[in-house]
């Protein structure tokens, strides 16, 4: 079975700074899809960005962007210029590609980030 | 498009009470399941359907009972409510196979006493 490990339970942040969360995996597969998703205290699932393993280059979305290093089955997500509305939980998530497992995502334990003003 | 609804928001319930959390996506999505999120374990899934009529466990599926008979309903039941089941409930759906994210509902908070 996949497992999906965040090994940051907490992390803090200044605004306008740079941080960086990380999310390691286990699988066997050699293609797959990554997330992040981002829960704020209103307890919503947001989607922040996603990955597929066979492509080489790195996601971005605006702020957001990711370092997907296949060999190491890392995925981090970086944070450019923090802002007060990125405080929320930060879950990583992993999904097969085929098969039973291509409807369900594995979920790490979360980070939960805070920016300090 | 109200995209997933999930109700009610919060519930309290009594050991050994049943009730039936309800989920609905007007996105005709095949796809459905139901997670839970504990505070340290992040989401696990309950239950999945991958359309009407077809539904699996997932890695824990003990206590809750699903069926899938539209493609716009997934309802969750508790048979006999148990504090170990206090939680917050999401149900998503998605497209299909594929990269296409999940879309989650608000998520229902459940209490049992």
């Amino acid at each position: 079975a996949q497992t999906v490990t965040q090994s940051q339970p907490e992390m803090s942040v200044q605004e306008a700074e740079t941080v960086t969360l990380s999310c390691t995996y286990d699988t066997s597969e050699s293609n797959y899809y990554l997330f992040w998703y981002k829960q704020p205290p209103s307890r919503q699932m947001i989607l922040v960005i996603r990955q597929e393993a066979y492509k080489q280059q790195n996601a971005t979305e605006n702020r957001f962007s990711v370092n997907f290093q296949k060999a190491a089955k890392s995925f981090s997500l970086k944070i450019s210029d923090s802002q007060l509305g990125d405080t929320a939980m930060y879950f990583c998530a992993f999904m097969e590609p085929s098969g039973a497992g291509s409807y369900q995502l594995t979920f790490g334990k979360g980070t939960k980030l805070s920016v300090i003003p | 498009n109200a995209g997933v609804t999930q109700t009610p928001k919060f519930q309290v319930l009594k050991t050994g009470q049943s009730m039936t959390l309800q989920c609905a996506q007007d996105m005709n999505h095949e796809y459905m399941s139901w997670y839970r999120q504990d505070p340290g374990m992040g989401l696990r899934l309950i239950h999945y359907s991958v359309g009407a009529g077809i539904t699996d466990q997932g890695e824990v599926p003990n206590g809750y009972n699903v069926s899938r008979s539209t493609t716009e309903d997934f309802p969750l039941r508790l048979l006999s409510a148990a504090p170990s089941q206090t939680s917050v409930y999401f149900c998503a759906s998605r497209d299909g196979p594929g990269n296409s994210p999940l879309h989650f509902g608000n998520g229902t908070r459940l209490t049992v006493t």
